[in-house]
């Protein structure tokens, strides 16, 4: 069966600081992959998405960026964390695209300080 | 970019009674999802219904979805209070391509 871990669980950084969050899926194999982000209280935003190995898609400007070094792993980084990068990241993976489901990962909750 | 927009955005019921959430979304889609989110957890997949399907069950839950009206409704009969969540309607298929757009939800709390 596939499960999906991202981590950490939750994270304390200052301003400024940088950032690396990961995610990777095991029992699958190319799989797409997506980091969102959930502000308090709102739905989702998706930030970048992967169809392939080096291959990152971003959806919004920001001062984040994705890697994606081998197959089913996926990396959220900063080089300097904003306040407003506080939040829920989600990272989900899918077989299709947007005609199939996708599988969440259990979040890390950002808080910059 | 958010597509889908939950309505209501709060649902307060008791046990037994039934939940029901509407979801309506601005273009043409090749799918809608429906997802729970328990506070501080991941979202769980619950239902998906195609552009060419109208109505669609699973276990207590019932989707439909209109296409000429752009909407779809969740309903959840005989809630229990584990079914206290966010529900989420995703429209897929279209914008990105490959990745899903989510409302911002509904928040259901089912009281004892």
């Amino acid at each position: 069966s596939q499960t999906i871990h991202q981590w950490p669980a939750t994270l304390v950084q200052p301003v400024g600081s940088p950032l690396s969050l990961e995610c990777t899926v095991e029992g699958t194999s190319n799989p797409n992959l997506y980091w969102y982000r959930q502000a308090a209280g709102r739905g989702l935003q998706l930030l970048f998405y992967s169809v392939g190995i080096g291959q990152i898609s971003s959806e919004v400007p920001q001062n984040l960026s994705a890697s994606r070094p081998q197959d089913r792993q996926f990396i959220l980084s900063s080089k300097k964390l904003l306040l407003s990068d506080s939040g829920f990241y989600l990272c989900a993976w899918s077989v299709g695209g947007g005609e199939d489901e996708q599988y969440f990962g259990p979040g890390t909750r950002l808080t910059v300080t | 970019s958010q597509q889908g927009e939950e309505d209501p955005q709060a649902l307060s019921i008791q046990e037994g009674e039934n939940a029901t959430m509407n979801c309506s979304y601005k273009t043409s889609i090749n799918n809608l999802q429906w997802y729970r989110q328990n506070s501080g957890r991941g979202l769980v997949h619950l239902i998906l219904i195609r552009s060419n399907e109208r109505e669609k069950h699973s276990g207590r839950l019932r989707v439909t979805l209109d296409t000429s009206k752009k909407s779809s409704s969740l309903l959840i009969t005989a809630s229990r209070a584990a079914d206290t969540a966010s529900y989420f309607c995703a429209t897929g298929g279209q914008g990105s391509g490959y990745a899903l757009n989510f409302g911002k939800g509904t928040s259901l709390l089912v009281t004892p």
